[in-house]
């Protein structure tokens, strides 16, 4: 079985200019997340896609970033224009739905991408 | 509401000699509970689960871990620390409703002393 897979593993971009960042889930999984880690820091939440549907969007730092998942199945991260603080690790993961599945499943994790804003 | 603390920021053993990584959750249901590592330039790497069936989990590279209802505890070890293991480790919990979250810790970085 494919793990969740994530393109680009590294990007540089300069400031202002706009990148794209793919995430592939695994094949059935309702559930995809992004999340990102910023210089070191805590990894933040940023989003919860059931299917195409935004179920949760509140940690989207600003109006610089957008989602979007359509037809359920891979979904795309777009920052434009980037920043410097946008630099950082995305993380996508995937996971099927604990409701029907005895509560318990996991998430699964890409290798992430390194974004770097120059 | 779910929460999980990861009580250290930093860990430094030497090598050979035991790890300990704790870990505290809060759960209004019953969790889901998993540890991952990054090593640097890496990517999120799943070490252990638990979900249900034995309290005490092993998982990979020797690590272990074990669910303490009572304690709310959740917390990593191994017996001998390896040059290798210098990582940062996360504690996840993961909701029971619909709302399918999953919660990080802030992380533990560990260091191993030659």
């Amino acid at each position: 079985e494919a793990g969740v897979t994530q393109f680009p593993s590294h990007s540089v971009i300069e400031k202002g200019q706009t990148v794209t960042l793919r995430c592939d889930p695994i094949s059935g999984h309702d559930n995809l997340y992004w999340y990102r880690r910023v210089m070191g820091k805590e990894i933040k939440f940023l989003l919860h896609f059931v299917k195409e549907s935004k179920q949760d969007e509140s940690g989207m730092p600003n109006n610089r970033f957008l989602a979007e998942r359509t037809g359920g199945t891979y979904s795309t991260l777009k920052v434009q224009p980037a920043e410097l603080e946008d630099s950082g690790v995305y993380f996508c993961a995937s996971s099927q739905p604990t409701v029907g599945q005895g509560g318990k499943t996991e998430a699964f994790f890409g290798q992430g991408t390194r974004l770097t804003v120059v | 509401a779910q929460s999980v603390t990861q009580l250290d920021s930093h860990v430094s053993v030497s090598e050979g000699t035991p790890v300990l990584l704790r870990c505290n959750y809060s759960s209004s249901y019953s969790p889901s509970l998993f540890w991952y590592v990054q090593h640097p330039n890496k990517g999120l790497q799943l070490l252990l689960k638990y979900t249900s069936a034995a309290t005490l989990v092993k998982g990979i590279n020797g690590f272990e871990a074990e669910f303490k209802k009572s304690e709310t505890s959740f917390h990593l070890t191994k017996p001998s620390a390896h040059m290798s293991d210098a990582a940062e480790y996360f504690c996840v919990v993961t909701s029971l409703n619909r709302d399918d979250k999953i919660i990080f810790g802030k992380g533990t970085r560990l260091h191993i002393l030659p």
